[in-house]
């Protein structure tokens, strides 16, 4: 099983969508949570880090639900600028400091 | 630099050739990380340093990978006897401080074996 697990899409949506991406990880003893975005052959950038508490950054949502193990990331009014694969992942400190990516969930706006 | 630099961008190489890659972090960053991405796959963990030391070997696929680092600086990725499967982007990355802290990524080497 693997340790991150995403839909790998791809979302098509138009501008001024609202769009969701779940992720499911496998080790309850995961200790933090990123979303990273990365482009067309590009490398991942940082999108957001993801507490507990949950956190927002302009339209970019992130959650955490530690008894289900998994964190989403919600986009309102998408951009076309939006459009780009987002990367879940997941650091098992008590493996030493090792990060899972997931596959990535791909997604595309449309004019 | 400002950022993780990674060289060459791209090698291309013939089956059973040794290759090396090499990855500059950003000044100051304790911990330096390989993946490799193959193409519409995930980034593949392989190794990371704490300073020099290597604490987690667990993803090198094989005994012909293998990475050191050195001052605390730059690392170099050796894959030996190169084969076909081992084409793939080598990604870089390095952070801060282990674990927590957000990882800056290099723009990758882009690996070819014919």
């Amino acid at each position: 099983r693997k340790e991150v697990e995403q839909d790998p899409g791809p979302f098509n949506v138009p501008e001024g969508a609202t769009v969701a991406f779940n992720c499911t990880y496998s080790n309850s003893a995961s200790q933090s949570f990123f979303w990273y975005r990365q482009d067309c052959r590009k490398e991942p950038k940082l999108l957001m880090s993801v507490y507990s508490s949950g956190n927002e950054d302009g339209r970019f949502t992130a959650q955490l639900n530690r008894a289900s193990q998994y964190i989403s990331l919600l986009i309102r009014d998408s951009k076309l600028s939006d459009s780009a694969t987002y990367l879940c992942v997941v650091n098992l400190s008590n493996t030493g400091n090792q990060f899972y990516f997931g596959t990535g969930t791909s997604l595309t706006v449309i004019p | 630099g400002a950022g993780v630099s990674q060289s060459p961008s791209n090698k291309v190489t013939e089956k059973g050739k040794d290759v090396e890659l090499r990855c500059d972090p950003i000044s100051g960053h304790t911990a330096l990380y390989w993946y490799r991405q193959s193409l519409g796959q995930g980034l593949e963990f392989l190794i990371y340093f704490q300073g020099n030391s290597a604490p987690d070997k667990s993803g090198l696929p094989s005994d012909r990978f293998s990475a050191e680092r050195t001052g605390g600086s730059v690392s170099t990725l050796t894959i030996q006897r190169t084969q076909q499967e081992d084409s793939a982007v080598y990604l870089c990355a390095s952070s801060l401080l282990a674990g927590v802290t957000e990882q800056f990524f290099g723009p990758g080497t882009r690996l070819t074996v014919l």
